[in-house]
């Protein structure tokens, strides 16, 4: 099955409204890592985060190991922030990152 | 910020053809990866070095080559290239297995 399983799939705002995206995972985490993107666009690093919980500015990514689990959270939505959140498992032996399927933001102004 | 120049940005290649992608970065990073990403596939691993000439198989390797000639240079090499090969292709690189990736622009190959 699939390591790594980000929900929503989609997900639709309005400018203002806080976002919670989710993802889980089903083996061992090593680190998680949380990026961008926007369509055809290039991956942009937001949180390498292997436990615990980091900030900038309006977003906050808080990992919990023990219950398999990474979350972004996007306070007070521009709807600049509409794109693609992808979240990755590294694995520490090779430093792969495998990668969730993606959650689709849109905001609507 | 870590920087990593992927070239060409976008290539049309032809069935059968041979295709190279480059990846330079500047980082005095170990480890280089390359990763293809299709729509409902997301992103898989190609291939990785964690050294300068080696390279290991990732996840999807068949139909790839990989080259690794020097620490900041990172090669993707299509002999063959196939329809089914059409993706976008990202070049990324780390310092260590267990520090952040930093990713190239892409490169958006089409095979025809």
């Amino acid at each position: 099955g699939q390591q790594v399983q980000q929900s929503p799939a989609s997900l639709v705002l309005q400018e203002g409204e806080n976002a919670e995206l989710q993802c889980n995972f089903s083996t061992s985490l090593n680190s998680m890592q949380w990026f961008y993107q926007r369509p055809g666009g290039s991956l942009v690093s937001l949180f390498y985060n292997p436990s615990g919980t980091k900030h900038s500015g309006r977003l906050t990514s808080t990992t919990v190991i023990k219950e398999r689990r990474s979350s972004l959270h996007i306070s007070s939505s521009q709807t600049t922030d509409s794109g693609t959140y992808l979240c990755a498992l590294q694995n520490y032996n090779q430093g792969k990152l495998i990668f969730g399927q993606g959650t689709k933001l849109s905001i609507k102004p | 910020e870590a920087a990593v120049t992927q070239s060409p940005r976008s290539k049309v290649a032809v069935t059968g053809g041979k295709v190279t992608l480059s990846c330079h970065q500047t980082n005095n990073h170990d480890y280089m990866y390359w990763y293809r990403q299709d729509t409902g596939h997301g992103l898989r691993l190609i291939h990785y070095s964690y050294v300068a000439d080696s390279t290991e198989k990732g996840d999807i390797p068949d139909g790839y080559k990989a080259s690794r000639p020097s620490q900041e240079n990172f090669s993707l090499i299509l002999e063959l290239a196939s329809l089914s090969q059409t993706a976008v292709y990202f070049c990324a690189s780390s310092g260590d297995s267990n520090t952040e990736v930093f990713f190239g622009k892409g490169t958006r190959l089409t095979v025809v």
